[in-house]
């Protein structure tokens, strides 16, 4: 069964410091990663799409990598703000033509 | 933020009754699709559109019902609302099909709140 787990369920973290989600997956076989925020009452927006050649990619103080063949990935926050107070999904694509979704990683940056 | 509208924003409708959900974009994408998000699931796929009048299920596809006779217009109908259905409503587009692998992004509304009492 295609699965996507993602840890913690949720954090809060001071402003300015740095932070990292993690995502598991045992979709099979493997087409593409990606990482959304989701603001309260709002619809997911896309930060990055990684397929299995890429290692990391960044997306301004938001850097992701992926390891393919541990079948994990992570989510760096860097000098985090207020913003960035959300929910952050991690999806792959794969496994019998189709996107599984986790269930995300609250995170609450706070003064 | 990519040209999506999704109507109404929040709906309370009654067990039994049609509810019927549009989303309309402005990007000229082929495909849509419609999304349900529910505590402790991620986001999952009731059907999904890849063209005027083509439509295929989703893997919650129960009790739904969609149609596309316009590339800008993708609805979505609960033809008697239950209080399983209770949930946020995502619409989503994108330029090629995220479901074969495609890397295309995947751009979403933000969303229609429904409660069935």
């Amino acid at each position: 069964k295609n699965q996507v787990e993602q840890s913690p369920q949720s954090l809060i973290i001071l402003e300015g410091k740095n932070c990292t989600l993690q995502c598991n997956y045992t979709v099979s076989p493997f087409s593409n990663l990606r990482w959304y925020k989701q603001d309260t009452g709002r619809g997911p927006v896309s930060l990055t799409i990684m397929t299995f050649s890429e290692n990391t990619k960044s997306n301004g103080r938001y850097t992701a990598t992926l390891d393919a063949d541990t079948k994990q990935s992570s989510l760096h926050i860097t000098a985090s703000q207020l913003s960035d107070s959300a929910s952050y999904i991690c999806v792959v694509a794969g496994g019998g033509n189709k996107l599984t979704f986790g269930t995300g990683t609250q995170l609450k940056v706070e003064l | 933020d990519a040209g999506i509208t999704q109507s109404p924003r929040h709906k309370v409708t009654e067990t039994g009754t049609p509810v019927t959900l549009r989303c309309h974009q402005t990007e000229n994408h082929r495909y849509m699709y419609w999304y349900r998000q529910d505590p402790g699931h991620g986001l999952r796929l009731i059907h999904y559109s890849y063209g005027v009048k083509d439509t295929d299920k989703g893997e919650v596809s129960d009790g739904y019902s969609v149609s596309r006779s316009k590339t800008e217009d993708f609805l979505l109908t609960l033809e008697s609302a239950t209080s399983s259905q209770t949930s946020v409503y995502f619409c989503a587009i994108s330029e090629s099909d995220v479901n074969r692998g495609m890397r295309s992004p995947l751009h979403f509304g933000n969303g229609t709140r429904l409660t069935v009492t």
